[in-house]
């Protein structure tokens, strides 16, 4: 079985800080791993995504993530966060052959001006 | 761009309705696929299909139906709305031997059932 977890439901930083999402995964085969962004009242639209080669992962909007299977981790990162990265952020896992993609619960960004 | 529309962004039924939630792709996908998404719970998988007439359940099949008629078209049927399926729904699409790796969502359906 395949799951997520994403520490936090709701982050808040301020316009310029560091942004740091957290998602850890359970997975007994190697993962795909990705993050989805969702606008409010948006569809998902996919930031980045691991499936096999480099584990530092850039994306889309200033954002990376970095596949660390020793601590099945693969948590989001932007140096310099921006007002309009406020929204929902969700994890996903799955793999080769796999019958799903499984979201995390997802996690709420909030940026302070 | 891969286009994955959705007829309705707002819904309102009524319990008991027969509710329709239509989702039309325009890149020849192979894949399509109806999720649920509800606070604190993430995105749960209703149904998928592989190809025109084909389907398989999801995680939360129960209340639910799927047609799929045509490869552009997937539709998710509610056969008697439910006061607990008021919901957002997003269909999502992708290519045969990408199914998971590059899904495309829509802009999703919020049904709210009274």
């Amino acid at each position: 079985a395949q799951s997520v977890t994403q520490l936090g439901s709701h982050v808040s930083v301020s316009e310029g800080a560091l942004v740091l999402l957290r998602c850890n995964y359970s997975s007994s085969v190697p993962p795909y791993l990705f993050w989805y962004v969702q606008y409010p009242n948006q569809g998902l639209q996919l930031l980045l995504k691991y499936t096999t080669g480099a584990t530092l992962v850039k994306g889309i909007n200033g954002f990376e993530a970095e596949f660390k299977k020793s601590e099945t981790s693969f948590h989001l990162t932007k140096p310099s966060a921006h007002m309009s990265d406020a929204a929902e952020y969700f994890c996903a896992v799955t793999s080769l052959g796999a019958n799903n993609l499984f979201f995390g619960t997802g996690t709420r960004l909030t940026v302070i001006p | 761009d891969v286009k994955v529309t959705q007829s309705s962004r707002y819904l309102v039924k009524r319990t008991g309705e027969k509710v329709f939630l239509e989702c039309v792709q325009d890149m020849d996908h192979e894949n399509m696929f109806w999720y649920r998404q509800d606070p604190g719970l993430g995105l749960r998988l209703i149904y998928f299909s592989y190809d025109v007439k084909m389907k398989e359940k999801g995680d939360i099949p129960e209340g639910y139906s799927v047609s799929r008629e045509k490869k552009e078209r997937f539709s998710l049927i509610l056969e008697s709305a439910s006061t607990n399926q008021t919901s957002m729904y997003l269909c999502a699409s992708s290519l045969r031997d990408r199914r998971w790796t590059e899904a495309f969502f829509g802009q999703g359906t919020r049904l709210t059932v009274v």
